[in-house]
């Protein structure tokens, strides 16, 4: 079973400047996650989707942060406009099913805004 | 606000020793706490978890010990390794009701000596 791949592994981008991440969740998993590191800190829970729909958004920083999943396979997060604020680690992870189940976590997208 | 603390940042231990790593919430809507460990270049992996209704449960040379009333709970290596070097991540998540939504400590990097 193929795993949570992200992509890319590394940007480097300006502040202001538009950057995407992508996540491939492991197939037939329904839930999907987006959770970020910030400077060495904790990791943050993001949003949460089921399917192609946002079961859960309370963790999304503002509105410079889009996440869509259309069609229920894989995720995309535009930053717009990027602040420095915003560099760190954004980790995606997948589950079969909803509740205390095992999340996979893919390696993880480091994003570093200059 | 921090709703899961872990001590310590960073902990140094000769090869056969005990890494211990110790985590407090404050939630006491948290009812599921997984330990993550996470390998550079890598993302988080599940190493093992426990449930409120135990005290203790061990896998291998890893144990974790729950303390409810005080809300804290600890990670022990045993016979620690080289290739137990790594960042390890307490985590905690409310009810499986509320999805796979965790919150997670700040991290612990483990080096082992050898």
């Amino acid at each position: 079973e193929a795993g949570v791949t992200q992509f890319p592994s590394h940007s480097v981008i300006e502040k202001g400047q538009t950057v995407t991440l992508r996540c491939d969740p492991i197939s037939g998993h329904d839930n999907l996650y987006w959770y970020r590191r910030v400077m060495g800190k904790e990791i943050k829970f993001l949003l949460h989707f089921v399917k192609e729909s946002k079961q859960d958004e309370s963790g999304m920083p503002n509105n410079r942060f889009l996440a869509e999943r259309t069609g229920g396979t894989y995720s995309t997060l535009k930053v717009q406009p990027a602040e420095l604020e915003d560099s760190g680690v954004y980790f995606c992870a997948s589950s079969r099913f909803s509740g205390a189940n095992v999340l996979t976590f893919g390696a993880g997208s480091r994003l570093t805004v200059l | 606000q921090q709703q899961v603390k872990q001590s310590p940042q960073s902990l140094i231990v000769q090869k056969g020793g005990i890494s211990i790593i110790n985590c407090a919430y404050e939630n006491t809507a948290f009812d599921y706490f997984p330990w993550y460990q996470q390998f550079p270049g890598k993302g988080p992996a599940l190493l093992i978890a426990i449930r409120p209704d135990v005290s203790e449960k061990k896998e291998g040379r890893f144990t974790i010990s729950f303390n409810k009333s005080a809300k804290q709970f600890s990670l022990h290596i045993m016979d620690s390794q080289p290739g137990d070097s790594a960042t390890y991540f307490c985590a905690a998540s409310p009810h499986k009701a509320a999805g796979n939504k965790l919150t997670f400590g700040g991290g612990t990097r483990v080096l082992v000596k050898p």
